[in-house]
């Protein structure tokens, strides 16, 4: 059974650049979160959502973040225009509903220059 | 809010330590506690979890034991070996609500590094 699938595992673009990373979800899970880990902050929970209908959101820094989950199998975090403070490892995370336990993929590094 | 307190890192011990790294929580009510594990370069994976008062969860040699009477969640392992070499971190579900469903409260995660 594959796991969380987050694509892509590096990203390396310059500032002002948009930038979209992508998280496909465990099958049947329908829970779907959004983290964000660096260094100074530890492991921030940016958004997540239940049913592709986002539930809560105020982790998100600002409005140059945005997520969707346009169907059960597929979501996107997009930051535009980046910064080099975005530089962080983002990751996906899916659950089924009645679980504790959230799936965590294998993050993206993003770098931006 | 609820939050979750862990011990700062690095750890540092030697194959074969003893190892324990300090949890404490602040929460209303009686949340659902949970040990994570993140390997270098990976994702977190659960290590082990507590739902109520006085459980202990146990996986692969590590345990930890649910106290609320000191609002603690402390890991332990008798016997650490080098593959044990990971960032841990201690979390929080609250009580059950509506909008904190599933959330996880995470601490700030330690280091741990086994050396031969």
């Amino acid at each position: 059974d594959a796991g969380v699938i987050q694509s892509p595992r590096h990203e390396v673009t310059e500032m002002g650049q948009e930038v979209t990373l992508r998280c496909k979800p465990i099958s049947g899970h329908d829970y779907l979160f959004w983290y964000r880990q660096t260094m100074m902050r530890g492991l921030e929970l940016l958004i997540y959502f239940n049913n592709n209908v986002p539930i809560d959101d105020s982790g998100m820094p600002e409005d140059r973040f945005s997520a969707k989950m346009p169907n059960a199998s597929f979501s996107t975090l997009k930051i535009q225009p980046s910064e080099p403070r975005d530089s962080a490892v983002y990751f996906c995370a899916s659950k089924p509903g009645a679980a504790y336990e959230q799936y965590f993929g294998p993050g993206t590094r993003l770098t931006v220059t | 809010g609820d939050s979750v307190t862990q011990m700062e890192g690095p750890v540092t011990l030697s194959e074969e330590a003893f190892l324990t790294i300090n949890c404490t929580y602040t929460a209303t009510g009686y949340p659902s506690l949970f040990w994570y594990v993140q390997y270098p370069g990976e994702g977190l994976q659960l290590l082990l979890k507590a739902t109520k008062a006085d459980d202990k969860g146990s996986n692969k040699g590590f345990e930890a034991t649910y106290r609320k009477e000191t609002t603690s969640f402390h890991l332990e392992k008798g016997s650490v070996q080098v593959s044990d070499s990971a960032v841990y971190f201690c979390a929080l579900i609250p009580p059950l609500q509506t909008d904190s469903w599933g959330k996880l409260q995470f601490g700030a995660g330690t280091q741990v590094v086994v050396t031969p």
